[in-house]
């Protein structure tokens, strides 16, 4: 157990239609990093905040967005679904500092848009 | 060009033998360099890390980097059933941003 909690496990939903991602970090954490991880993609990197503020973006849609709240749990917003968003969502954490290359991942969350 | 090549396999080993797993990359502003392991239906889990050039060994596991080749290795010896997962490199530049590999599944056989 990473201690990264991901809610929910799964999520079926429609195209057109908009879902929430939860993310808990590990105690003591200030990153929190979202990645993708599709069959044909691979784990790609959409975005890091660190201690509530965006800290790096990568091939993130606009249709998605994130926040890290005070707590620092995070959030990753998915609008207007399509087919092809169905994926794997994955958050990770670290502390942000000197180990910040070491980075603990969730259980993740499954999308599935039909 | 992806910014990081690794073969999806699938490799298939018996029991015992030594498993090397190896990605190439493009860009030489890669710093860190790591070696994530992913069972099925899990998230990844950080399995060996380097920052430069060499070798560095825990336990069954070396990770190898030559930077002047851009070419990252794997090996696990004396591999084991349990050793059975997808196995990611994942590599890191300037900002904290992992680029991954595609990931390699690799099955030991009893």
């Amino acid at each position: 157990d990473s201690g990264v909690t991901q809610t929910p496990k799964h999520l079926i939903t429609a195209t057109g239609q908009r879902v929430t991602l939860r993310c808990s970090p590990r105690s003591g954490d200030l990153s929190v990093y979202w990645y993708q991880q599709s069959l044909d993609q691979g784990l790609q990197f959409l975005i890091q905040y660190y201690n509530g503020e965006e800290r790096a973006k990568g091939n993130i849609l606009e249709r998605f967005s994130a926040q890290q709240f005070p707590d620092l749990h995070s959030e990753l917003n998915l609008s207007s679904l399509e087919l092809g968003d169905s994926a794997l969502y994955f958050c990770a954490s670290s502390d942000g500092g000197s180990t910040f290359y070491e980075q603990f991942f969730g259980p993740g969350t499954r999308l599935t848009v039909l | 060009q992806k910014e990081v090549e690794q073969d999806p396999g699938p490799l298939s080993v018996p029991e015992g033998a030594i498993v090397s797993l190896n990605c190439t990359y493009s860009n030489s502003a890669f710093q860190y360099f790591m070696w994530y392991r992913q069972y099925s239906r899990k998230g990844p889990e950080l399995l060996m890390y380097t920052y430069s050039s060499g070798n560095k060994e825990d336990g069954r596991f070396t990770a190898q980097v030559d930077k002047s080749s851009k070419y990252i290795s794997l090996f696990i010896r004396d591999s084991q059933p349990s050793d059975s997962a997808t196995y990611l490199c994942a590599l890191i530049q300037g900002a904290q941003k992992l680029v991954f590999g595609q990931g390699t599944r690799l099955t030991i056989n009893p």
